[in-house]
């Protein structure tokens, strides 16, 4: 099993949906959760992270976090054709003295017009 | 444009060269990373460097040589690389190692290109 699952996609929504993106992980001693954007050819950038059980709200971007589950979402509101990206979902624990960070495989997001 | 800055960009060398990636920030971070990504892979940790201090090696050959000479750079030499080792190196900073919390911050990254 993967220490970190996403689906690879691509997910397809039209501009203006909501895409919802999906994350599982296998250790339950992760505490902090973060997605990254990456663009082709560029690096990931940061755009949330969570740490504790709920939602969090930033602009158009909602992380949800349920670790009884031990699943992470991130939810992408009037999606717009810039947000096609891979979405990386990654995961922070004590391994390694709580600076080693997992990520999943990404999910690729198409938003078309 | 990030706060961690990569050069070079691009890099394009023999498998005989011998050369060296450099990552710089000056946001007071005392934790610092190298990561490889091969193309439509997740990056993968190389080392972890904190308090200018080695903290994690993740069994990378010797030809992936790090060194980080003071709080705000970290060099990766490379001699001897084979073509598998085509891939965008990615550093990364976080305010310090240690605390779950801390997010990562990426550079641009160097796309390498071993001939």
């Amino acid at each position: 099993q993967k220490e970190v699952e996403q689906n690879s996609g691509p997910l397809s929504v039209p501009e203006g949906a909501i895409a919802s993106l999906n994350c599982t992980y296998s250790d339950r001693g992760s505490q902090s959760f973060f997605w990254y954007r990456q663009y082709s050819g560029k690096s990931p950038e940061l755009i949330m992270s969570i740490y504790s059980n709920g939602d969090k709200e930033d602009g158009r971007f909602t992380a949800q976090l349920n670790k009884a589950s031990q699943y992470v979402s991130l939810l992408i509101r009037d999606s717009q054709p810039s947000d096609s990206a891979t979405y990386l979902c990654a995961v922070k624990g004590l391994t390694g003295g709580g600076n080693k960070l997992t990520f999943g495989t990404g999910t690729q997001l198409k938003v078309e017009l | 444009d990030t706060e961690v800055t990569q050069t070079p960009k691009h890099l394009v060398m023999g498998m005989t060269n011998k050369k060296s990636l450099k990552c710089e920030q000056h946001m007071g971070h005392r934790a610092m990373y190298w990561y490889k990504q091969k193309a439509k892979k997740p990056p993968e940790l190389m080392f972890v460097y904190s308090y200018e201090k080695l903290s994690i090696n993740e069994s990378v050959p010797s030809r992936f040589s790090p060194e980080c000479p003071n709080s705000s750079l970290l060099n990766l030499h490379l001699h001897a690389l084979q073509p598998e080792d085509s891939a965008l190196y990615l550093c990364a900073s976080s305010p310090t190692g240690s605390t779950i919390d801390q997010p990562q911050h990426f550079g641009d990254g160097t796309r390498l290109s071993i001939l």
